[in-house]
């Protein structure tokens, strides 16, 4: 069953913190993504990626970074968490849309960070 | 920037009873998207529509992709408990895909 894992369904972590999420998919999907989901926000792009080594910045990319070292992962890093990063973090990955019927993304579980 | 209008944004409808949302936006697509979340998980497509006018059915789900390509209907026919969550609409043009906030269902006992 193909799939894309986070590698933690729940985390709680400190103000000030370095917070590392990991997302690993393995459909060999060139694009991957990571988006916050918020209570009546919806989904909201942080950051994506559409092959190794490259990153660009979402819709809401302050307080971010990311990491793509190879093509099934996709780390997101908070370099210094803060109360109002507190939310659920999903990670998504897909092949190139570019032409032709491609579906759509593929997510993982989701990880749902507590910032204290 | 592009946005999707989805509605409604919740729901509270008895078993068995149909269930209707749709999607609007300002900017055509070439995909759109229907995706279910259930508490504590990910979203899970759920449809996808490839071509304006077409028409897709999976189970008792039933959606269609609008001849304008800006718009996107879903139905749920005979709404059982398991139906509870959040459904997202999307709509995607090549590697861009914008997504709705979501119609949240609950059906009362």
């Amino acid at each position: 069953d193909v799939k894309v894992t986070q590698s933690s369904r729940y985390l709680v972590k400190r103000t000030g913190e370095k917070v590392f999420l990991e997302c690993v998919q393995d459909m060999d999907h060139e694009n991957m993504f990571w988006y916050r989901q918020d209570p009546g926000l919806g989904l909201r792009l942080i950051y994506f990626s559409y092959d190794v080594k490259m990153k660009e910045k979402g819709d809401i990319p302050e307080g971010y970074s990311v990491s793509r070292e190879k093509k099934e992962r996709f780390s997101l890093i908070l370099e210094s968490a803060s109360t109002n990063q507190t939310s659920m973090y999903l990670c998504a990955s897909s092949h190139p849309g570019t032409g032709g019927s491609v579906g759509g993304y593929t997510f993982g579980s989701g990880t749902r960070l507590t910032v204290v | 920037g592009q946005q999707l209008n989805q509605s409604p944004q919740s729901m509270f409808i008895q078993e068995g009873e149909d269930v209707s949302m749709n999607c609007t936006s300002s900017s055509i697509f070439n995909t759109w998207l229907w995706y279910k979340q259930e508490p504590g998980e990910g979203p899970v497509l759920l449809i996808a529509l490839y071509k304006a006018g077409e028409l897709t059915s999976n189970g008792r789900l039933t959606a269609q992709f609008g001849i304008t390509r800006k718009d996107s209907f879903l139905n749920i026919s005979a709404s059982i408990p398991s139906d509870v969550g959040i459904y997202f609409c999307a709509g995607r043009w090549d590697d861009k895909i914008i997504f709705g906030k979501g119609t949240r269902l609950h059906i009362l006992p």
